[in-house]
């Protein structure tokens, strides 16, 4: 069973359409949730930290969300420079020392 | 030269060849990690490094083997690899302790085993 599971694989909007992207995950003790951005041939950009149900950030056009056993990435008004591939990861106790757990991603194409 | 920095950033190898990854990251981290990123599947943690000691193997196979000389400077070296081998591989960094705070990573070496 994976311990992080995005959805949708891929998404495809028109600029302006606002959605979310989902993160749930299956782990205990959970110390931090990430949201990373990921560009074609480059690695992954750090977006967001979030650390406990309730907590809420924003950036620019991106908004995430936590819950207890899951996060949203809101993404409003898009434009085509949000393309990107989004990843979550999950660092949590007993994970291992400050290695992260990703899911496998979110393919977001926004067209103009 | 600022963030994290990997090179080579595309490397074709044969199966018998013997190579190298580097990673150096100038943001005065003390904690430093290799992932593998394969299409399809989530990044892989592979080797974590804490002040320079390796503090988890992730049941990587023994063809890869990590090297941390110092804080700034990570490699893998890699032989006899397999073409399921081929992946994008990716250097992070960040504080130990403090991973809460997010990795940095590099912009990954593209590998190709023929």
């Amino acid at each position: 069973e994976d311990q992080v599971t995005q959805s949708p694989e891929a998404l495809r909007l028109q600029e302006g359409e606002s959605s979310s992207l989902n993160c749930s995950y299956t782990v205990s003790g959970l110390r931090g949730l990430f949201w990373y951005r990921q560009d074609p041939g480059k690695g992954p950009e750090f977006l967001f930290t979030l650390y406990s149900a309730g907590e809420e950030k924003e950036k620019e056009r991106l908004k995430a969300t936590l819950t207890k056993k899951e996060s949203f990435l809101h993404i409003t008004a898009p434009k085509p420079e949000d393309s990107a591939t989004y990843l979550c990861a999950v660092l949590y106790s007993g994970g291992g020392a400050d290695g992260l757990t990703f899911g496998k991603g979110t393919h977001l194409i926004i067209q103009p | 030269e600022t963030g994290v920095t990997q090179t080579p950033r595309h490397l074709v190898m044969g199966m018998t060849n013997k190579k190298s990854l580097k990673c150096e990251q100038h943001l005065g981290h003390n904690a430093m990690y290799w992932y593998k990123q394969s299409a399809k599947k989530p990044l892989e943690l592979m080797f974590v490094y804490n002040f320079k000691e390796q503090t988890e193997n992730n049941s990587v196979p023994s063809r890869f083997s990590p090297e941390c000389p110092n804080s700034s400077h990570l490699f893998l070296h890699l032989h006899t690899l397999q073409p399921e081998d081929s992946a994008l591989y990716l250097c992070a960094s960040s504080q130990v302790g403090q991973a809460n705070y997010g990795y940095t990573f590099g912009s990954g070496t593209r590998l190709t085993v023929v």
